[in-house]
């Protein structure tokens, strides 16, 4: 069964801190994303990569940068953390065009 | 790139009725349409995808159709149940890169 692990449930951050979020999958899937999800507006996606160190802004990378230095690792950076920011945070694996397998989320508040 | 579109946004149904969400999809070559339900406090979890050479697909009491010539899709569920409560998500795969879009979601709520 693919497992898609996100470092953190939670998560409590200033305003200005820079912020990373960890993602590892091990079903060694070429395409991984990272979607927010905010109450009616469904997932947003962010950022995307089809490769180790490829990488293609998604609806709202605003804000937002990632990294993927290794095919079972994807990060995702917010630069410096912003209220509005605060969200649920999913990331994903996928072997396109299979089903994406999510992990449990990140819920991130900025205070 | 794809943009997708859902409806309604809130469904009530009696136990035991049939419930429909429908989507609507902007990118004509588009090849993968995957329909996803989210628990309250879970990760979203596939129930059903089609592809584009597919008008129809049916899994127990969970079917979707694909119409492409409209550019739209539905999930109907059959004799709902308690557990079919959540927010159900379709999406689409962007034909143009290898990223999937999801609509905005429809959170059903089944009555005793």
């Amino acid at each position: 069964d693919v497992k898609v692990t996100q470092s953190s449930r939670y998560l409590v951050k200033r305003t200005g801190e820079k912020v990373f979020l960890e993602c590892v999958q091990d079903m060694d899937h070429e395409n991984m994303f990272w979607y927010r999800q905010d109450p009616g507006l469904g997932l947003r996606l962010i950022y995307f990569s089809y490769d180790v160190k490829m990488k293609e802004k998604g609806d709202i990378p605003e804000g937002y940068s990632v990294s993927r230095e290794k095919k079972e690792r994807f990060s995702l950076i917010l630069e410096s953390a912003s209220t509005n920011q605060t969200s649920m945070y999913l990331c994903a694996s996928s072997l396109l065009p299979s089903p994406l397998h999510f992990g449990n989320g990140t819920r991130l508040t900025v205070t | 790139g794809e943009n997708v579109e859902q409806h309604p946004s809130t469904l009530s149904v009696q136990e035991g009725d049939s419930a429909v969400i429908k989507c609507t999809y902007s990118d004509s070559a588009s090849n993968y349409f995957p329909w996803y339900k989210q628990e309250l406090g879970k990760r979203p979890q596939l129930i059903i995808d089609i592809r584009s050479n597919v008008g129809e697909k049916k899994d127990q009491r969970i079917a979707v159709t694909l119409n492409k010539t409209a550019k739209h899709f539905s999930l109907h569920i059959t004799e709902t149940q308690p557990e079919d409560s959540a927010v159900y998500f379709c999406a689409a795969k962007d034909s143009s890169a290898s990223k999937i879009i999801f609509g905005s979601g429809t959170r059903l709520s089944i009555r005793p």
